[in-house]
């Protein structure tokens, strides 16, 4: 099976801008979550996806946003970007909600915001 | 809050050594912690996970130890090689939901 998969692997954008990534799961994983890591934060949940529902939130402005599809393809949106939003975001996919499942992560998209 | 506190920040030990790694937590309601293992440029990898309801843990070189009462869990890593440079993070999950909480991660290098 293919692993998680992460478009696009780079990315720069500047202040102000918005910016979509992307996160195909692992074939026949329906959960997905997204975490930030940064050097001085560590590794910090966003948020969780399971069928199109988002079940879980971490502690991020509203400026960051998601959703998921039928496919179970999941996209996050970060709007008005700051300095701070650089960072590498990764996806991570299980078969489903159950906290007993293992957690499969992506290499990660790393944003650059200027 | 960091709620998982992890140490040492780095590690640096010479091949055939067993570094080992401290977590501690102080959410009760964490039942499940895995340890995971992440090269640069990659995602975060599984290595091992325990339940509070298990002392101890092993696969393969690595191995599990969890103190419930200490609300404390460490890795142990036997015969370390060279190719276990990485950054280990463990992680906590409350059985209500599955958002994992990390530690600040180990930087582990194992000198030839």
């Amino acid at each position: 099976k293919a692993g998680v998969t992460q478009t696009p692997r780079y990315l720069i954008k500047t202040r102000g801008q918005q910016v979509t990534l992307s996160c195909s799961p692992i074939s026949g994983h329906r959960s997905v979550s997204w975490y930030q890591q940064t050097p001085g934060q560590g590794l910090q949940f966003l948020f969780e996806y399971f069928s199109e529902t988002q079940r879980n939130k971490g502690n991020f402005p509203g400026r960051f946003s998601g959703r998921q599809f039928s496919n179970s393809r999941s996209e996050m949106n970060v709007s008005t970007l700051e300095l701070g939003d650089s960072a590498l975001y990764l996806c991570a996919s299980s078969p489903g909600p159950l906290y007993q499942e293992t957690q499969y992560f992506g290499p990660g998209t790393r944003l650059l915001v200027l | 809050q960091q709620q998982v506190k992890q140490s040492p920040q780095s590690l640096i030990v010479q091949k055939g050594g067993i570094p080992i790694i401290n977590c501690a937590y102080e959410n009760t309601a964490f039942d499940y912690f895995p340890w995971y293992q992440q090269f640069p440029g990659k995602g975060p990898a599984l290595l091992i996970a325990i339940r509070p309801d298990v002392s101890e843990k092993k696969e393969g070189r690595f191995t599990i130890s969890f103190n419930k009462s200490a609300k404390q869990f460490s890795l142990h890593i036997m015969d370390s090689q060279p190719g276990d440079s990485a950054t280990y993070f463990c992680a906590a999950r409350e059985n209500a939901g599955n958002m994992l909480t990390f530690g600040g991660g180990t930087r582990l290098m194992v000198k030839p």
